[in-house]
């Protein structure tokens, strides 16, 4: 079945370090690709999607591209602030209304 | 204006209670989700409707019933509580198309004792 897979955190940076979260997926067909973000206390709140391969997402200086051919979603940002300190969720939707999560990882970002 | 609202946001309870958690939303949208939260933040889809139709039932005990009075509302009733069941839960809806985005909740943080 469908799967996502996202690197163990916790991550930590100091603030304006760049930030990348691995996220790699396995799914038949074309899936939709979502990173969703969980501040402290929170539900869930999409940060950025991309639909077909090689779309860029992008938000709030976020940025994921979808890699079919490594079957990829790496999440990036080039200077991360104390405000991103959150759980960060990478997601697929194949077709249907089912979406799989990964399992999180939690960033701490430092003064 | 709080798009999706759940009630309540906090709920103690001993084992072997029954208790119910609510959901509305007012996007107009016409998809509805229940998600439980581990201790390890691990998401998991319980169940979802579209329409006020089931249609998605993952493997869950019987002792969880969702009902869905209308497209805004969807409700999660949970019989014979266990200490197993503690955890976060999380309503979510979204448009009602294959794929779209989900609008999460707050979240009901249960804990059973």
């Amino acid at each position: 079945g469908d799967s996502v897979t996202q690197m163990e955190g916790p991550v930590t940076l100091s603030e304006e370090a760049f930030l990348t979260i691995n996220c790699t997926y396995t799914a038949t067909g074309y899936p939709s690709l979502f990173w969703y973000v969980q501040y402290p206390g929170e539900g869930l709140q999409l940060l950025l999607k991309a639909t077909k391969a090689d779309d860029k997402g992008s938000n709030k200086g976020f940025e994921a591209t979808y890699r079919k051919e490594t079957t990829s979603f790496h999440l990036e940002k080039g200077s991360v602030q104390v405000s991103d300190s959150a759980v960060y969720f990478c997601a697929l939707t194949g077709g249907g209304f089912k979406t799989i999560f990964g399992a999180g990882t939690r960033l701490f970002v430092k003064a | 204006d709080t798009a999706v609202s759940q009630t309540p946001k906090y709920l103690v309870t001993q084992m072997g209670n029954d208790k119910s958690i609510k959901c509305e939303q007012n996007l107009g949208h016409d998809t509805m989700y229940w998600y439980k939260q581990d201790s390890k933040k691990f998401l998991k889809i319980m169940f979802s409707y579209n329409n006020k139709e089931l249609i998605i039932n993952e493997t869950v005990p019987n002792r969880f019933s969702p009902k869905s009075p209308d497209k805004a509302h969807l409700n999660l009733h949970i019989n014979s509580l266990e200490l197993g069941d503690s955890a976060v839960y999380f309503c979510a809806s979204s448009q009602g198309r294959e794929r779209d985005t989900q609008y999460f909740g707050p979240g009901t943080r249960l804990t059973v004792l």
